[in-house]
């Protein structure tokens, strides 16, 4: 049982497209994430969310929006894509901020690449 | 402000001996402290987490941690290194009672050579 699961894993599409990925976890936890790496490698937090509060990082473009069905999912989407959004979305998801075991549980990452 | 230092980029050692990666933090309060393995075309492994308690923290795959509060650091090490534990590992932290963001480091690509 995959614990963190993204679809897809790979996306590739053109600029001006409006997309989604789709995160699920069976884990019970209570807050979900999304992260985004870069091509260094750089890991950097787009959105937590649980049942009460959306954290939205500051500089994030308002071109992303994550929606949430129920506490299992959370779900990107990404309007009017552009080059620079090409990178490797990771979802995540924790309890109690991470000191639950295993701490942070991610996903495999959809490498998303706009042509 | 959370922030969050791997000062090298890159590690290299040979098979069997022992490895460090080092990680210093700056967080207001105490952290919850984090160390995250990525293979290549992977995603991120959970190998261990300092959240209170003995300093020395024990995790997968042989890894260990400890925790310096005078220092501000968590350094990775493993008394013998394995071909296979040549990846990018990341060192992260999360503010106890904040946003629950988890904050990484920069990563440190650990090279063990035959």
């Amino acid at each position: 049982d995959t614990a963190v699961s993204q679809t897809p894993k790979y996306l590739v599409t053109q600029m001006g497209n409006d997309k989604s990925i789709k995160c699920e976890q069976n884990l019970g936890h209570d807050t979900m994430y999304w992260y985004k790496q870069d091509s260094k490698k750089f890991l950097k937090i787009m959105f937590s969310y649980n049942n009460k509060e959306l954290i939205i990082n500051e500089t994030v473009p308002n071109r992303f929006s994550p929606k949430s069905p129920d506490k299992a999912h959370l779900n990107l989407h990404i309007n009017s894509l552009e080059l620079g959004d090409s990178a490797v979305y990771f979802c995540a998801s924790s309890h109690s901020g991470g000191s639950g075991i295993g701490g942070y549980t991610f996903g495999s990452g959809t490498r998303l690449t706009v042509v | 402000a959370q922030s969050v230092a791997q000062p090298e980029d890159q590690v290299n050692v040979a098979e069997g001996n022992p490895l460090t990666v080092k990680c210093t933090y700056s967080v207001s309060g105490n952290p919850y402290l984090f160390w995250y393995v990525q293979y290549p075309n992977r995603g991120l492994q959970f190998l261990l987490k300092y959240i209170t308690g003995d300093n020395l923290v024990k995790g997968s795959y042989g890894f260990e941690a400890e925790f310096n509060k005078s220092q501000t650091s968590f350094h990775l090490k493993k008394p013998s290194a394995l071909v296979s534990d040549s990846a990018l590992y990341f060192c992260a932290v999360s503010q106890r009672g904040g946003a629950n963001n988890l904050f990484f480091g920069t990563g440190t690509r650990l090279t063990v050579i035959p």
